[in-house]
């Protein structure tokens, strides 16, 4: 069964840092395309960041700078370390998997986790 | 950065109704448009890709049309597991941007 579970949510100070790990199963990270996203409870879905199978990245303005998405293949798991954080990154954040369509190059979010929440608070 | 606009962002339906949803791209986005659902407290689920094709395993009554800007997400014979909130999302150019979303709930 393919599965997306992330963890590494908690409560943190303003300016502190946080390692979120979305660990696969079923599918291999490194040959995927893969992205988080956000969502500040109550609130609508925001579009973070993406790695694409060629190791290339890219980054939601509100948090470039300041996020950075990786991968380990060792552990098949994606990575976000967030940096500098403040209370508007307070949400919960979903690891997905991204489906390419070959030739057209369409791109769609098809796996999802079920998120963990982070909270930015003194 | 492209602007996704969603309307209404909210309406109320019946079981049964048939019910639709718009989105708006700021330019032009191909078929680079998805649209999910999210049900409270859980993750948002894809339903249609590349603007009209039906993703494996959701229903029939779920479809999807449109290219360029305006795109309609229809659900034809509303059932209880449908009403949740529902989002676009255009991955036509970083940053990908969802629609602000909306909510469909009982009448």
């Amino acid at each position: 069964e393919e599965l997306l579970v992330e963890t590494g949510g908690g409560l943190i100070r303003p300016g502190g840092s946080l390692r979120l790990s979305c660990a696969a199963s079923g599918f291999i990270v490194s040959s995927n395309y893969l992205t988080w996203v956000r969502q500040v409870p109550g609130k609508g879905l925001e579009w973070v960041s993406v790695v694409y199978n060629d190791g290339s990245t890219f980054y939601a303005d509100s948090v470039k700078g300041r996020f950075t998405i990786s991968r380990d293949s060792s552990k098949n798991t994606l990575h976000l370390q967030m940096n500098t954080l403040r209370a508007d990154d307070t949400a919960v954040y979903y690891c997905a998997r991204v489906i390419e369509v070959h030739y057209y190059h369409y791109y769609y979010m098809d796996l999802w986790g079920k998120g963990t929440a982070v909270t930015v608070s003194s | 950065d492209i602007q996704m606009t969603q309307s209404p962002s909210s309406l109320s339906a019946s079981v049964g109704d048939r019910v639709s949803i718009t989105c708006r791209a700021s330019q032009t986005i191909s078929s680079y448009l998805s649209w999910y659902q999210q049900i409270p407290g859980k993750a948002p689920k894809l339903l249609i890709y590349a603007a009209s094709s039906l993703q494996s395993g959701v229903p029939s009554r779920f479809s999807g049309s449109g290219s360029g800007t305006d795109f309609t997400l229809t659900i034809n014979s509303l059932q209880p597991e449908d009403f949740a909130t529902y989002y676009c999302l255009q991955t036509y150019n970083t940053p990908w941007t969802f629609g602000q979303g909306t909510k469909v709930d009982i009448k």
